[in-house]
């Protein structure tokens, strides 16, 4: 079993539209949960990072956590074609931000 | 030049070839990573530098060897590769061990 399960799609939607993306895990010792955004031929970039369970919002992006069930969400509101990129989840232990362990990530493509 | 770069940004070479890839970072920091992102598979750490020093190898084949002479740059020595190498090679930088990752744009490489 991986340690990080995510649909790889594409994930196709139309300008405007919600976009959902989420990650399954295994390991209940990870504390902290990330979403990173990689356009093609671009290295990774960090969109969110959340602590524990929980909400957080950052403009159009929510990011969810869900430790009892070990899953992970990210939603983009109001999607626009330059929302198109893979969308990476990643977590860590607490205090290894640099050891992560990723999810395979999903190709996201938003349509004018 | 501004965060971290990566050259060269493509390479193919034959399995008996040796060369190397070289990361620079411009923002100050002192950890230093190098990952490895095949097609449709999760981003998979391979080594950590932290003050110089190598903290991580995550089971690596030595046929990748890496070098670290200050906290502004980072190789990749490449001998006898495998075909099943071919991959983007992706650097990255934290201020910290527990800092957020930046990442470089990789180096694509192609073993023939």
């Amino acid at each position: 079993q991986k340690e990080v399960e995510q649909d790889p799609g594409p994930l196709s939607v139309p300008e405007g539209a919600i976009v959902s993306l989420n990650c399954t895990y295994s390991n209940s010792a990870f504390q902290y949960f990330m979403w990173y955004r990689q356009y093609s031929r671009k290295g990774p970039e960090l969109l969110m990072y959340t602590y524990s369970s929980g909400n957080k919002e950052d403009g159009r992006f929510t990011a969810q956590v869900d430790k009892s069930s070990k899953y992970i969400s990210l939603f983009i509101r109001d999607s626009q074609p330059s929302d198109s990129a893979t969308y990476l989840c990643a977590m860590t232990l607490t205090d290894s931000w640099g050891k992560l362990q990723f999810g395979a990530g999903t190709q996201v493509v938003v349509t004018p | 030049e501004t965060g971290v770069t990566q050259t060269p940004r493509h390479l193919v070479m034959g399995m008996t070839n040796k060369k190397s890839l070289k990361c620079e970072q411009h923002l100050g920091h002192n950890a230093m990573y190098w990952y490895k992102q095949s097609a449709k598979k999760p981003l998979e750490l391979m080594f950590v530098y932290n003050f110089k020093e190598q903290t991580e190898n995550n089971s690596v084949p030595s046929r990748f060897s890496p070098e670290c002479p200050n906290s502004s740059h980072l190789f990749l020595h490449l001998h006898t590769l495998q075909p099943e190498d071919s991959a983007l090679y992706l650097c990255a930088s934290s201020q910290r061990a527990t800092g957020e990752l930046f990442f470089g744009e990789g180096s694509r490489l192609t073993v023939l």
